[in-house]
């Protein structure tokens, strides 16, 4: 089955307590992307990848890095938490923009205390 | 600059009702993509369907349909005789570059029995 699998689902952490948020697509998809979604405000890319080891920055990028060291996986890592990254985070996936339609994962929601 | 407007916040409506959701869309692009993107009570992102700039006729599919303007920059999507199950979270979202995907802030949906 296609599919774009993010775990966990759900993580409730301390600030500064280093994490990552694990993203996987079996889709064979170029392009990756990691939005955060906040009441009102929709959806927001945090960082993007148009290809294996490629990586820029979207709109909300401060306070995550991440890597794409193979095609299929985009982890999100937040080196140092805090209460403003409390969120629920999406990771999608699709051929490449701006046509292609975006394959989303199941969401992770984060609670950073 | 890129900006997808989604002016009801929230929209209550009884089933059976016919609702009308709107997206009014900012770019100078010619070449451009529209998406709308259901998300239910459950969380994940349901992908609905996808539009190019050059195709203005309009889309139905069952209950749904949507009408696309150029004239007013706007994608409107419409729920003929809803259903509780249609009570969700909606985004409109535009693409028009190799690198992002501009999202909505989302219109609220409540359809009661």
């Amino acid at each position: 089955e296609a599919q774009v699998t993010q775990n966990p689902r759900y993580l409730i952490t301390v600030t500064g307590k280093k994490l990552t948020v694990t993203c996987s697509q079996n889709m064979n998809h170029e392009y990756m992307s990691w939005y955060r979604q906040d009441p009102g405000l929709g959806l927001r890319q945090i960082y993007y990848s148009m290809n294996v080891e490629v990586t820029d920055k979207g709109d909300v990028p401060e306070g995550y890095k991440v890597s794409r060291k193979e095609k299929r996986n985009f982890p999100l890592i937040l080196e140092s938490p805090s209460p403003n990254q409390t969120s629920l985070y999406f990771c999608a996936s699709s051929f490449g923009l701006p046509g292609d339609t975006q394959y989303f994962g199941p969401g992770t929601r984060l609670t950073v205390l | 600059a890129q900006k997808v407007t989604q002016a009801q916040t929230e929209i209550s409506v009884v089933e059976k009702e016919d609702v009308t959701l709107d997206c009014v869309y900012e770019t100078r692009d010619t070449t451009y993509y529209l998406f709308w993107y259901k998300q239910p009570p459950s969380g994940e992102l349901v992908f609905l369907i996808r539009r190019n700039s050059f195709d203005e006729q309009n889309e139905i599919s069952g209950r749904y349909s949507w009408n696309f303007q150029k004239s007013t920059s706007s994608f409107n999507f419409t729920i003929t005789a809803s259903q509780v199950v249609d009570s969700a979270v909606y985004f409109c979202a535009l693409s028009t570059s190799y690198d992002k995907v501009i999202f909505g802030p989302g219109t609220s949906l409540s359809v009661i029995p």
